[in-house]
């Protein structure tokens, strides 16, 4: 089945401590996204990886940093300098040809930071 | 600015038609996207319409575009409790970059 799938679904972290969400897609997805989704707003673009060994900011990215090493994985780091960590994260992909203005998104992760 | 604007619920009986309306700014968008998310979950995409297109039906589903004045709409036909979820517009005005409305919470009464 192909997919993107984030881990774990819910995860609790105490303040000051860095966490790392993980994103694993096998749609052979060339592009891969971190947004954050708060109460009743719309989704915000933290950081996108158009290709391995590459990615850009987003809107919010203070406080979060990413790598990718693999096509397939696009692990988001949310550090002690984000001063507003809980929220859901949501990773999502887009491909190429008649696939690259289709963007699929995973289950997501809860942070809850106290 | 960018900006995607939706209302912020909409009520319906089972059986009736659901209309879920959303404007945008962004003339230059070449695709416009309607997604689905449920309790918990992750945004399902459920159908995106062309910028030259102005209409595009898929099953019970059907998106009108109407370019002029940046309006976009999905109505689903024979709405059911399933389709119980919140609805999220979005208009792509780059290769990576999408932005999305604020969604609209469809509850649907049996």
């Amino acid at each position: 089945d192909g997919g993107i799938t984030q881990s774990p679904k819910y995860l609790f972290r105490k303040e000051g401590q860095n966490v790392t969400l993980s994103c694993e897609q096998n749609l052979n997805h060339d592009a891969m996204y971190w947004y954050r989704q708060d109460p009743g707003q719309g989704l915000r673009l933290i950081y996108y990886s158009q290709i391995v060994n590459d990615f850009q900011k987003g809107d919010i990215a203070e406080g979060y940093s990413v790598s990718r090493e693999k096509k397939e994985s696009f692990p988001l780091t949310v550090t002690s300098a984000q001063k507003n960590p809980t929220a859901f994260y949501l990773c999502a992909s887009s491909g190429a040809g008649v696939t690259l203005y289709e963007q699929y998104f995973g289950p997501g992760t809860r942070l809850t930071v106290t | 600015g960018e900006d995607v604007e939706q209302s912020l619920f909409l009520s319906v009986r089972e059986g009736d038609s659901s209309v879920i309306n959303c404007t945008y700014t962004d003339s230059s968008s070449t695709y416009l996207y309607w997604y689905k998310q449920e309790p918990g979950a992750g945004l399902q995409l459920l159908t995106y319409i062309f910028s030259n297109m102005d209409m595009k039906q898929d099953q019970r589903l059907t998106v009108l575009l109407n370019k002029k004045d940046k309006h976009l709409s999905l109505r689903i036909a024979d709405t059911q409790t399933g389709d119980s979820a919140i609805y999220f517009c979005a208009e792509r005005p780059g290769t990576y970059k999408y932005i999305f409305g604020t969604g609209t919470r469809l509850k649907v009464l049996a």
